[in-house]
């Protein structure tokens, strides 16, 4: 079974600080994803990434940044924590080249669920 | 507007009755309809996959796909309790697989 590990389930920061979150998957997968999901408004997608060191926006990538180091880790980066960014933040991770062909499975984490003070 | 509109609920329904749940877009461009099923304080987790127009049928699931209407649906059979989640449906074209989900409808089932 595909696993995908989020390195907090909650975690609170105060306004100002620099915030990491953590994704591991252990399936190979070529693709990697952050959304934030926020009721009312579903799932946004911050940032993916394709491969590694590569990145790209997704639709709210305002105030965030991430790294993608190693394929199968995918960091996403409060470089200034606002309270606006209190949300739940769920990674995600789908094979790629392999099944890009029908718009690929996305397995997600649990989720971590970020609080800014 | 938003690309994917879904009705938030929450949909209550007693055991044994049938869920329905929909999803319209503005995208003609989407080929991949897909619905997720996320239990509270989890993340979603695949339930049904769908290409282009059509049913497809999956035990007491079933997904369908009105191209022409920009329209999906998800029908649940006999809901047990354990149906009980958040259901949010997705799409996308045929490229990197970036998805764009509705706002996920809470259901409720009812012993």
């Amino acid at each position: 079974d595909v696993k995908v590990t989020q390195s907090s389930r909650y975690l609170v920061k105060r306004t100002g600080e620099k915030v990491f979150l953590e994704c591991v998957q252990d399936m190979d997968h070529e693709n990697m994803f952050w959304y934030r999901q926020d009721p009312g408004l579903g799932l946004r997608l911050i940032y993916f990434s394709y491969d590694v060191k590569m990145k790209e926006k997704g639709d709210i990538p305002e105030g965030y940044s991430v790294s993608r180091e190693k394929k199968e880790r995918f960091s996403l980066i409060l470089e200034s924590a606002s309270t606006n960014q209190t949300s739940m933040y769920l990674c995600a991770s789908s094979p790629g080249t392999s099944g890009r062909a029908r718009g690929d499975e996305q397995f997600f984490g649990p989720g971590t669920r970020l609080t800014v003070l | 507007q938003k690309e994917v509109e879904q009705d938030p609920g929450p949909l209550s329904v007693p055991e044994g009755a049938i869920v329905s749940l929909n999803c319209t877009y503005s995208n003609s461009a989407f080929q991949y309809f897909m619905w997720y099923r996320q239990y509270s304080r989890k993340g979603p987790e695949l339930l049904m996959y769908t290409y282009s127009s059509g049913n497809k049928e999956d035990g007491r699931f079933t997904a369908q796909v009105d191209k022409s209407s920009k329209y999906i649906s998800l029908f649940i059979r006999d809901s047990q309790p354990s149906d009980s989640a958040t259901y949010l449906c997705a799409m996308t074209t045929d490229s990197w697989g970036k998805f764009q989900f509705g706002a996920g409808t809470q259901v409720v089932v009812t012993p």
